[in-house]
């Protein structure tokens, strides 16, 4: 069955840097593409990018261009998301998605998530 | 871009709900929900503004007409009482973008 399963809970100081991990299984990683969603505490959903993991192409959110990267690494089957700068407001729970491998949409199978706390 | 979502609505057991969506790309751009319940990841519900994953119940349902979509619960359950999200994309960026959410309260 299709399972993504993200890395622990971090704490981070204002202004370092965190990496969150999502590892897929159940199905070929470069066949989609992989999508990253974070949400504040008691807030909504936001899209930050998506990466296809085919070509590595990569689309972010006009507001965290600046700041995320994402890769994926085929010989693993895992994607990541690097968000540098951090600040407090990108406190958050992070979700990976699997998405389609040409939109960044349909978003069928979430990791279980991983709380990023930024905080000094 | 943005897409807009009441922020909350209510229903009766048994009654039927309806969420709308709106966003001017709506009509070029699919449209896809998922609900969210606490402390889980969101779980998608419908997309390509009307398509039902496998395993989601047949009283969702979704419909479409310009620039607004509507995500239908018919014979809402106690179950259902949770927080629903609106995506789309802009047409221009194809940058994703998610409605605010709307809580459903069955009550």
């Amino acid at each position: 069955q299709v399972q993504l399963v993200q890395s622990g809970a971090e704490v981070k100081k204002p202004g370092s840097s965190v990496k969150v991990s999502c590892k897929a299984s159940g199905y070929t990683l470069t066949n989609y593409g992989i999508s990253w969603v974070r949400q504040a505490p008691g807030q909504g959903l936001e899209w930050m990018g998506w990466i296809n993991a085919y070509s590595s192409n990569t689309n972010y959110a006009q507001n965290l261009q600046d700041r995320v990267t994402m890769t994926t690494d085929t010989s693993t089957s895992t994607a990541y998301m690097e968000l540098r700068s951090l600040r407090a407001d990108d406190t958050a729970v992070y979700y990976c998605a699997r998405a389609s491998v040409d939109t960044a949409m349909d978003f069928d199978y979430w990791g279980q998530g991983t709380l990023v706390t930024v905080s000094s | 871009y943005e897409v807009t979502q009441p922020p909350s609505v209510s229903v009766s057991p048994g009654q039927t709900a309806r969420i709308t969506c709106s966003g001017d790309a709506l009509p070029q751009q699919y449209a896809y929900w998922y609900q969210q319940k606490p402390g889980q990841a969101p779980v998608l519900i419908l997309y390509k503004d009307i398509e039902r994953p496998s395993g989601i119940p047949e009283r969702f349902s979704g419909s479409s007409s310009g620039t607004t979509v509507t995500l239908t619960i018919s014979g809402a359950q106690a179950d259902d009482e949770a927080d629903y999200y609106c995506q789309s994309a802009d047409s221009n960026t194809t940058h994703v973008v998610f409605g605010g959410g709307t809580k459903l309260t069955v009550l």
